[in-house]
């Protein structure tokens, strides 16, 4: 089984701020199977990258995703109020089944 | 457009059987693989299983085996989970999602329903 490990666990920094968050994987993701979700409180996941950089429809430029084999990050050019949120990394199609990570959870500092 | 709503949630003995409903609309729910997945308070998701378009493949988390099942009726627009013998590590939000390609087995997530809340107590 493939275990998925994101970090930090929380991130506390302002708007404005660059950040990246990491998602790495205990094998290689074939075809770089993973995704990126965002969730804030009380909501469903909301997609945004799949095949590890692919981003989702209404997915502003500022977010990009990126990596392959076992280390996968997403990155937040320029925080906006909104971002703040907590974002999960999730692998696919490497057997029938799938796995989310623990989260990394970004506050406003 | 595609909507997705869960049914079925509220409080469910320890030891009791649970069984969640979620209604699909707005896309040819034949054409799409299903899935399940739920999320305890605090943690993160938990992908639980999946049943293919067409109700004849079903596949399932190994800590779930045993005690899930998922189905679906092409014919309502409708599918199903089932889940024995609860315990309080059950506790969760329950969701139900959609494959974003048909017959495919991309297994990410881009319609979400919005959630039951499941509780365990006695």
């Amino acid at each position: 089984e493939i275990v998925l490990t994101q970090s930090p666990g929380t991130l506390s920094l302002s708007p404005g701020e660059r950040v990246t968050l990491s998602c790495r994987a205990s094998q290689s993701l074939a075809r770089n199977s993973l995704a990126w979700y965002q969730q804030k409180p009380g909501q469903a996941p909301r997609l945004l990258f799949y095949y590890a950089s692919t981003r989702a429809t209404g997915i502003p430029d500022r977010f990009s995703g990126s990596g392959s084999g076992t280390d996968f990050s997403l990155t937040i050019s320029r925080l906006e109020p909104e971002d703040f949120a907590v974002y999960y990394c999730q692998l696919y199609g490497t057997s029938p089944s799938s796995t989310f990570g623990q989260g990394t959870r970004l506050e406003i500092k | 457009q595609v909507q997705l709503v869960e049914s079925g949630g509220g409080v469910v003995q320890p030891g009791m059987s649970l069984r969640l409903s979620c209604a699909a609309s707005g896309f040819i729910f034949s054409d799409y693989g299903m899935h399940w997945v739920r999320q305890a308070p605090g943690k993160g998701p938990e992908w639980m299983g999946v049943v293919s378009h067409d109700g004849g493949t079903k596949f399932y988390a190994d800590s779930m085996k045993g005690r899930l099942t998922i189905s679906r009726d092409n014919s309502k627009n409708m599918l199903y989970l089932q889940l024995s013998s609860l315990r309080g590590e059950d506790a969760a939000v329950y969701y139900c999602a959609k494959e974003p390609v048909k017959y495919s087995s991309a297994w990410y997530f881009l319609h979400w329903g919005q959630g039951t809340l499941v509780t365990v107590s006695s």
